[in-house]
C-alpha cells in the first residue's frame, strides 16, 4: 500500500461545479503540500498545511491530522483549473517528501 | 524576482553516458531539492541540499548524485545512464527545508535515454 493515496484518479466536471480531491496518508507527517501541474510539466505549489484550513481565491485546503486526511476543494470551477493535482507529505523525521499519484481534473465549458 | 531556472530543458543521451543537470534557485533560497517524474512511478524524491549539505536521499542507486554550491545553485549528475532513467527531472527551491516550506519548482529537464 502506498504511503499516500489520492482519490479520485480522474475527475471530469462541468464549469461551475464544486470539486473535491482527497488525500489520505498512513505515516506521521510534518506538513502536507498540494501541488498543481499543467500540461507541459510546470508545477505550482498551491498550499502547505500542517493543521486546519487554508484558502486562496477559489481554492480551499483542509487537513485532519487525527484522521490522516486532507482535501482540496475548488469552488466555481473553470476550464483553466484543468490540471493534475498532486498531494505530497513530508515524512516526520525522514526529511523527504512522498507524493500521491495525482488526480487528473478536467473541467468542461 | 526570477523564478527557479533549470537547464537544459531537453536532453537526449545514449545508454552508458553520463549527464549533468543544473538548477538555479530563487535568490535567497538555501534549499534545493530534486525529483524524478515518470508516467509509471509518478513523482519521486531524489535528494535535498541545504547550505551545501545533502540532508536526505531518496531510494535511488548511487548513480544519482548531486551537489550544491556556495551560491545555492545545484547540479544533479546521473552516471551510466539506463533506458529507465528517461524522465522529467524537476528541482524546487525553498527558504527553509523543502519538507516544511513552500516549494518553488523549475520547469524541469526532460531527459531521454536511447
Amino acid at each position: 500500500k502506498n504511503e499516500v493515496e489520492q482519490s479520485p484518479q480522474n475527475l471530469t466536471a462541468q464549469e461551475g461545479e464544486f470539486i473535491t480531491i482527497n488525500c489520505s496518508y498512513s505515516v506521521g507527517i510534518s506538513a502536507l503540500h498540494w501541488l498543481q501541474q499543467h500540461p507541459g510539466g510546470g508545477i505550482v505549489s498551491l498550499f502547505m498545511l500542517s493543521s486546519g484550513k487554508k484558502k486562496h481565491g477559489r481554492l480551499i485546503a483542509t487537513i485532519n491530522i487525527q484522521e490522516k486526511h486532507s482535501s482540496l476543494h475548488i469552488t466555481a470551477s473553470h476550464p483553466r483549473d484543468s490540471a493534475v493535482y498532486i498531494c505530497a507529505v513530508g515524512i516526520q523525521g525522514a526529511q523527504k517528501l512522498v507524493f500521491g499519484q495525482g488526480t487528473r481534473l478536467t473541467i468542461n465549458p | 524576482k526570477a523564478g527557479v531556472t533549470q537547464t537544459p530543458r531537453y536532453l537526449i543521451k545514449t545508454r552508458g553516458q553520463q549527464v549533468t543537470l543544473s538548477c538555479s534557485p530563487i535568490s535567497g533560497h538555501r534549499s534545493v531539492s530534486w525529483y524524478q517524474q515518470t508516467p509509471g512511478q509518478g513523482l519521486q524524491f531524489l535528494f535535498e541540499y541545504f547550505s551545501e549539505t545533502q540532508r536526505n536521499k531518496g531510494n535511488f542507486p548511487g548513480r544519482f548524485s548531486g551537489r550544491q554550491f556556495s551560491n545555492s545553485r545545484s547540479e544533479m549528475n546521473v552516471s551510466t545512464l539506463e533506458l529507465g532513467d528517461s524522465a522529467l527531472y524537476l528541482c524546487a527551491s525553498s527558504l527553509g527545508t523543502g519538507i516544511n516550506s513552500p516549494l518553488h519548482f523549475g520547469n524541469g529537464t526532460r531527459l531521454t535515454v536511447t
